[in-house]
């Protein structure tokens, strides 16, 4: 079945430095990447959808320069972010569409939890 | 602005009985649903699916039952095992907003021995 890869799994980072998370389908091309961050006991929020080779569409209320997103293959998608400060400590997950319905139309990372101290 | 959301935050269920989780969405427009199960600090994971133009979908031990009269969304889950124990999350897809998931506000299930 389709498969995402996302690492780090974890990462602490001081504030004020740079964070690459990467996202990689490893069985399949993916026509649209989305990025999600959860907070603890709260829900996920789409923070933006790539499709590779053009710029990411952000959700409302994410700051693009904040949190850079590299789409340059379809079977990988990295987010980046920026400056970060201990308010971005949070879990990011990714997800892979194959722009279809079933178990595997959207498939999601493993999540990568950063603490930024 | 619309969003899915959930009922009960939390949900306590003996071994072996049976559980129903709930979601309500607001927009009519949505097309597809998804329901997730997500295990403490994984990704969310595919349980069963259902598209608008269905009420009901069976899968092994689950039902998603779709009310789009009341715009209601529900999960059962049989004989709920230790296993089950999670958060659940529904999802929606809008057509019209390509194809990007909204995810509710999840609902925990605790499954007592």
């Amino acid at each position: 079945g389709a498969v995402v890869s996302q690492h780090p799994s974890w990462v602490i980072c001081k504030s004020g430095t740079s964070v690459k998370i990467e996202c990689r389908s490893l069985d399949f091309q993916a026509t649209t990447m989305f990025w999600y961050r959860q907070f603890p006991k709260q829900s996920l929020m789409l923070m933006a959808t790539s499709n590779e080779g053009s710029k990411a569409t952000y959700e409302q209320g994410v700051e693009k320069d904040k949190f850079l997103i590299n789409h340059a293959s379809l079977t990988l998608s990295t987010l980046t972010v920026t400056s970060a400060h201990p308010e971005d400590s949070s879990f990011y997950i990714c997800s892979a569409s194959l722009g279809q319905v079933g178990s595997e139309g959207y498939t999601f990372g493993s999540g990568t939890r950063l603490t930024v101290v | 602005g619309e969003s899915v959301g959930l009922h009960l935050p939390t949900l306590s269920v003996q071994e072996g009985d049976n559980s129903i989780i709930n979601c309500a969405y607001s927009n009519s427009a949505s097309d597809y649903f998804i329901w997730y199960k997500q295990e403490s600090g994984k990704g969310p994971q595919f349980i069963i699916d259902i598209r608008s133009n269905m009420d009901k979908r069976q899968g092994q031990r689950v039902t998603v039952l779709l009310n789009k009269t009341v715009k209601h969304l529900s999960l059962q889950i049989a004989a709920t095992q230790p296993g089950d124990s999670a958060v659940y999350f529904c999802a929606e897809k809008i057509q019209a907003a390509g194809n990007k998931l909204t995810f509710g506000g999840g609902t925990r299930v605790l499954v007592k021995p």
